[in-house]
């Protein structure tokens, strides 16, 4: 059975602090892995890696992939109160690409 | 680009009534769509994907002829919920792929049975 596994499972920081969220993984066929960020809604695309060692950078979002120790990481720097959500990993596998999800962090930003 | 749209946002419903949500693809065409429900403060659980012109592929546990899924054209996948009880209630959130790998959400439809 595919497995991810997100750490911490959630996480109160104040503003301008530096987090890292951890997303580990056991699936197989591995295709890619997804990184979204949850507010009230549905969940909305931040990064796709496919490849490891290759830094995805958006603002002051940034995410790399280890397919060796079958892990990436989700760094937000200089973090503000509009950070605060729950931040979903997933894995794509297979040939139809399904997303299998982990529980997500709920990162909380504090004033 | 890549926007999914999902109707109704909310729909309140009595036990035993059937409950129809649409998702689209806005600005591009989806061959593979993705049903998913959320229960409160869990993750997304994939229920079925949807394919065009096809039958759709359930996951293990996901009644068949509970959860209709329609996919008659590249931008539109329907779900609908039979008989609807109170245990269904639900956040349901599709997701339609656009490549082949990123899946783009709807909003979700809040589903409350009565």
């Amino acid at each position: 059975e595919d497995k991810v596994v997100q750490s911490p499972l959630s996480l109160v920081v104040h503003e301008g602090d530096t987090v890292t969220l951890n997303c580990s993984y056991e699936v197989t066929n591995f295709r890619s892995l997804l990184w979204y960020k949850q507010e009230k809604k549905a969940p909305t695309f931040l990064f796709m890696l496919t490849s490891s060692g290759i830094e995805k950078k958006s603002g002051r979002l940034s995410s790399i992939l280890d397919k060796k120790e079958l892990f990436s990481i989700l760094n937000i720097t200089a973090t503000q109160t509009g950070d605060s959500a729950v931040y979903l990993c997933a894995v794509g596998t297979g040939t139809a690409s399904k997303l299998t999800f982990g529980t997500g962090t709920r990162l909380q930003v504090t004033l | 680009g890549a926007v999914v749209s999902q109707h109704p946002s909310r729909v309140i419903c009595k036990s035993g009534t059937s409950v129809k949500i649409e998702c689209r693809s806005l600005d591009f065409q989806a061959t593979t769509m993705f049903w998913y429900r959320q229960f409160p403060k869990q993750s997304l659980m994939l229920m079925a994907t949807s394919n065009e012109g096809s039958k759709a592929t359930y996951e293990q546990g996901v009644e068949k002829d509970k959860f209709l899924i329609n996919h008659a054209s590249l931008t539109l996948s329907t779900l609908t919920v039979t008989s609807a009880h109170p245990e269904d209630s639900s956040f349901y959130i599709c997701s339609a792929r656009e490549g082949k790998e990123t899946q783009y959400f709807g909003p979700g439809t809040r589903l409350l049975v009565l």
